[in-house]
């Protein structure tokens, strides 16, 4: 294993479309993790798994925004109705039950034109 | 206010030198402290962890928390031109959960 994947790594979509990210963490880890980040700024929390359920979500998370694990594996991320203030790269990490060392994956850049 | 403070630099360095950065928080209840670092367009990398206050040292890179300042620091040694990207700070209040990052701060090492 070599590390958290995310799939595709880069969208570009049309304002109003639906877009589905995929994370795969590190195969050992519970928690799993989904960031934002927009440029010049550090990645600001969306929502946090242990094992498959969801245990905690931003405010910044919108009705919009729907993220799922089923089965403890891979995580999706999934946005309705993009707006070009969802343009940004979205980070998915992982971490053990043990602590908090939470390791992160390339992003997935999402565009919305 | 926001919770984490980071100075976006940009900080330049001549190879060899000495890099120091520091982060200030307002939340009391942080207790684990970490450093990545992000080069650009990719994602960030774990470069330290620590709990509670303290030294802690790796290599080249010595990370310090004084809780009593609310204030963390990260040195690079011996810096190098690779070491050029934008480094976090990040918190948590527990040993899971959601971290709490700093803007970055950008630095350049010069050859």
């Amino acid at each position: 294993d070599t590390g958290v994947s995310q799939d595709p790594r880069h969208k570009i979509t049309k304002r109003g479309q639906n877009v589905t990210f995929r994370c795969d963490p590190i195969s050992e880890h519970n928690r799993l993790y989904w960031y934002r980040q927009t440029l010049g700024q550090g990645p600001e929390f969306l929502t946090y798994f242990q094992n498959e359920a969801q245990l905690e979500k931003s405010r910044l998370l919108s009705d919009r925004f729907s993220a799922e694990r089923p089965k403890g594996s891979f995580s999706t991320l999934e946005i309705q109705r993009t707006e070009q203030g969802d343009s940004a790269m979205y980070l998915c990490a992982s971490s053990d039950i043990r602590d908090n060392e939470q390791y992160f994956g390339p992003g997935t850049r999402l565009t919305v034109t | 206010q926001k919770e984490v403070e980071q100075d976006p630099g940009p900080l330049s360095v001549p190879e060899g030198a000495i890099v120091s950065l520091n982060c200030t928080y307002s939340n009391s209840a942080f207790q684990y402290f970490m450093w990545y670092r992000q080069y650009s367009r990719k994602g960030p990398e774990l470069l330290m962890y620590t709990y509670s206050s303290g030294n802690k040292e790796d290599g080249r890179f010595t990370a310090q928390v004084d809780k009593s300042s609310k204030y963390i620091s990260l040195f690079i040694r011996d810096s190098q031109p690779s070491d050029s990207a934008t480094y976090l700070c990040a918190m948590g209040t527990d040993s899971w959960g959601k971290l709490q990052f700093g803007a970055g701060t950008q630095v350049v090492v010069t050859p």
